[in-house]
Formats: structure tokens, sequence, C-alpha cells
């Protein structure tokens, strides 16, 4: 089946700094990702639906300008949490979804996630 | 207000024991209806879909669009069917909305 990858699997960072998580589709092109914040013992959030070559559309409530979404091409969205705070500490998940017949339209298939840990 | 709601947290049955997953939904219009699982230490995956009809290591869940619901059932648990099970419309944005989760937990 269809396999989405997370990268890095586990980051800790400085306060201030800021964090890039990759999602990759690794063997059907992506027309659409989705980006889910988990936090524990919760179900997922949904903070944005990006669409390849186009601006990201947040959920009410996220701030865009905290959580940058690039999806530059068909395989490949970034999530950037700049100047993260320790409230920004989570678990990131990331879907995808082939709208482009390669792959089961219907299915949106999810990356394994990334630990987020802000100290 | 639209949501989902799956208003049981946790789950505990016996091996052998029916399952029940209960699952009610608020939105407009004709969503897609899917049910997902998290085993432990493992990714989301797709369990099953209300428009396939099918069923998926025993489980099945129906459609009931006049009480709006859409439960996940299977006659006999199994230990191995211990996870977390999260129902999750789509909606016209194509967005997948997840309900807060049920974790079943099947004793020996």
């Amino acid at each position: 089946g269809a396999v989405v990858s997370q990268h890095p699997s586990w980051v800790i960072c400085k306060s201030g700094t800021s964090v890039k998580i990759e999602c990759r589709s690794l063997d059907f092109q992506a027309t659409t990702m989705f980006w889910y914040r988990q936090f524990p013992k919760q179900s997922l959030m949904l903070m944005a639906t990006s669409n390849e070559g186009s601006k990201a559309t947040y959920e009410q409530g996220v701030e865009k300008d905290k959580f940058l979404i690039n999806h530059a091409s068909l395989t490949l969205s970034t999530l950037t949490v700049t100047s993260a705070h320790p409230e920004d500490s989570s678990f990131y998940i990331c879907s995808a979804r082939d709208l482009t017949g390669t792959g089961r339209s219907y299915e949106q298939y999810f990356g394994p996630g990334t630990r987020l840990t802000v100290t | 207000a639209q949501r989902v709601t799956q208003p049981e947290k946790l789950l505990s049955v016996f091996k052998g024991a029916p399952v029940e997953l209960k699952c009610n939904y608020s939105y407009s219009g004709s969503p897609e209806l899917f049910w997902y699982v998290q085993y432990s230490r493992q990714r989301l995956q797709l369990l099953l879909r209300h428009i396939s009809r099918e069923s998926i290591k025993g489980f099945t869940a129906d459609l009931n669009k006049g009480e709006t619901s859409f439960h996940l059932k299977k006659p006999f648990a199994q230990e191995e069917d211990s996870a977390m099970y999260y129902c999750a419309p789509r909606v016209a944005s194509g967005k997948l909305i997840f309900g807060q989760g049920t974790t079943l937990q099947v004793k020996p």
C-alpha cells in the first residue's frame, strides 16, 4: 500500500529556535497533504491543509506565522514550527491523499508522526 | 454545531464478547464516514469506510442516516483488537475530522 514517511521521528529543540518536519509520500503523488497535532491520549486535531503549489489553508485558531507549511512538490510537504516554545511540544502527524488516480483516492495515508519536545 | 462524538473514552471487554464502539456525527450534507485504528506504537490506518460496506478483521459499521450514527461492531472481540479507534467523517472540503477516540481493551 501507499506509504507516507516523516522526518525526523523525534526532535528536541531549545525554546526560541525553529524546527522543520518533513512529510513525504513515497510511492504516490500527494496533491493534498494534511497536518495534525496530537496531544497525549487525545485525538488528532487538524492544523492545516496544503495543496501542492498553493498556500496552505489553516484551521481556526492555528497561527499561520507560527506553523509554516510548504508543499512545493507532489511528494513533499514541510511544517516549520517557528520560534518554538514548550507549549508547542506535541506529536505532529501528516497525512497525504492521492487525487491523481495513482492510488486509492478515497484513502488518506498517515505518517508515523514526529515527536517534538521544546525545552 | 458540526461535530463527531465518540461517547466512550474506554471500552473494556473480555475476549469473545461482542463489541460496539459508538460514533455520532452532526455534519450537514452527506459526509463520507471512516473508522481508523491506531495499534500501540503504530501509525493510524484505515479500518473501514461506509461506502464499501465491507467487513475488515471481523468489524462492520453501518451508517444510520436517521440517527446520524456510524457505530463499529464486532461479534467476538480478540485480544489483538486492543487499540485506539477513531471515527472520522470526511467533510465537503475533503478534510478528515477525527472524533475523540475510543480505547478498546480486550482482556484475556
